[in-house]
Formats: structure tokens, C-alpha cells, sequence
């Protein structure tokens, strides 16, 4: 157990909804990130939050965003659902201030999201 | 741009032989090299982390090794266990803001009794 939470586990919607997805962060941890990885592929870089500010922004679509809250959960909203955004979406956190450096990061259980 | 590329895209081991997964990055500035292990449908679990002057690190029967002359990495695997079959990826760290970290598409080991 990497002290990461998630929720759901898994979810299912159909294509045009809007879900959100929750991230709890380990006790301390102030940087959070997001990955997507779909069927069979890498994992994919979306945004990363520190202690509330969006902090590095990677391959995130416009219909998705994300925020982080002052008690440091973390919330990402998916929005006009395609089939395509079936996949699996982590959330990391580490607590490395900067966010250089070895700094470890420890991925929640995932949210399963499945458009139909 | 700043890639990752494993090799192979998967293998078959026997139960108890050992194997050796290969990384070649092109990321820079360079900060440090991860292996993680994910069982299929779960996190990614971190095995080691090196930095530029590490050239070997060993988390149990997981050894991993850094090149940074020729930016490559491997992981050896030793005596593999049925336990071991998962995907194993690398990931690399530029030296810049946010900690963005760059992703290879893994190396997916079966072990057979």
C-alpha cells in the first residue's frame, strides 16, 4: 500500500458526460501528478500540482483539468468523454518541494475509466 | 525531444533463470533514472533510483544499472520468480521544473514454472 488513495475503482459513463476522478495523497506529500495510460500503453504524463498550484503541465487535453485543494487532495475532471479516454488514470504524489531531484514517487491503485 | 526506449517489448523466462532488461534514453539535462514494476492493472511500484554518479543500484534480486556516458540503463533480474511477471518500466528525470519525468513503454516478463 503506497498511501495513495483513489476513487472510484472503477467507473463507467457513457461518451459526452463529464466524471471526476479523486486523488488523496500520502500523509505529507505536497506535489501531486496525474497519468493516463490506455490499453496496452505507456504511462502518459498530464499534470502535476504543488501545495495547490499547477506546477507542470504535460500531454493534457483542453476537455480535461485538474486542481488541487487546500487540504491537498487532488480532483481530475474529465469532460465531453470520448471513447478514447477509456483507460487507466493514476495519481502520484512525492515530497520533494521543487520537484527535482530523486525525489519518489508513490502512484495510487488507479481509477478505471471505461466510455461507452 | 526527450525519449525512452526499452528493449525487448516482452520475454518468456523460466522460473529461477535470470534476465536483463535494457533502457536507452535521450533525456537532458539529465537528473535521475527509475525502474518501476506494475502488476497488470496497478501502480507502478519504484524499484530504484539512480542519479548521474550512481552506476549501480540493488533492491533485492533487482539490480539496475546507469551509464550516463552512453545514457543507457539495464535492470537484471536474478532468479526470477513467478512473482516477477509484470511490466517493468523505465523512466527518466530531466533537471528542470515540476520533476516532469519521461516514460518508456516498458518491458512486459512472463515467468513460467
Amino acid at each position: 500500500d503506497s498511501g495513495v488513495t483513489q476513487t472510484p475503482k472503477h467507473l463507467i459513463t457513457a461518451t459526452g458526460q463529464r466524471v471526476t476522478l479523486r486523488c488523496s495523497p500520502r500523509s505529507g506529500d505536497l506535489s501531486v501528478y496525474w497519468y493516463q495510460q490506455s490499453l496496452d500503453q505507456g504511462l502518459q504524463f498530464l499534470i502535476q500540482y504543488y501545495n495547490g498550484e499547477e506546477r507542470a503541465k504535460g500531454n493534457i487535453l483542453e476537455r480535461f483539468s485538474a486542481q488541487q485543494f487546500p487540504d491537498l487532495h487532488s480532483e481530475l475532471n474529465l469532460s465531453s468523454l470520448e471513447l478514447g479516454d477509456s483507460a487507466l488514470y493514476f495519481c502520484a504524489s512525492s515530497t520533494h518541494p521543487t520537484g527535482t531531484g530523486a525525489s519518489e514517487q508513490y502512484f495510487g491503485p488507479g481509477t478505471r475509466l471505461t466510455v461507452t | 525531444k526527450n525519449q525512452v526506449e526499452q528493449s525487448p517489448q516482452s520475454l518468456i523466462i523460466l522460473e529461477g533463470k535470470n534476465c536483463t532488461l535494457q533502457c536507452n534514453y535521450t533525456v537532458s539535462p539529465f537528473s535521475n533514472l527509475r525502474w518501476y514494476k506494475q502488476d497488470t492493472g496497478r501502480g507502478p511500484v519504484s524499484l530504484t533510483i539512480m542519479t548521474f554518479s550512481e552506476n549501480t543500484k540493488s533492491n533485492g534480486r533487482y539490480t539496475a544499472t546507469l551509464d550516463a556516458d552512453t545514457k543507457q540503463s539495464s535492470l537484471h533480474i536474478t532468479a526470477s520468480q513467478l512473482s516477477d511477471s509484470a511490466s517493468y518500466i523505465c523512466v527518466v528525470s530531466a533537471r528542470a521544473a515540476g520533476n516532469k519525468l519521461t516514460f518508456g513503454g516498458g518491458t512486459r516478463v512472463l515467468v513460467k514454472p
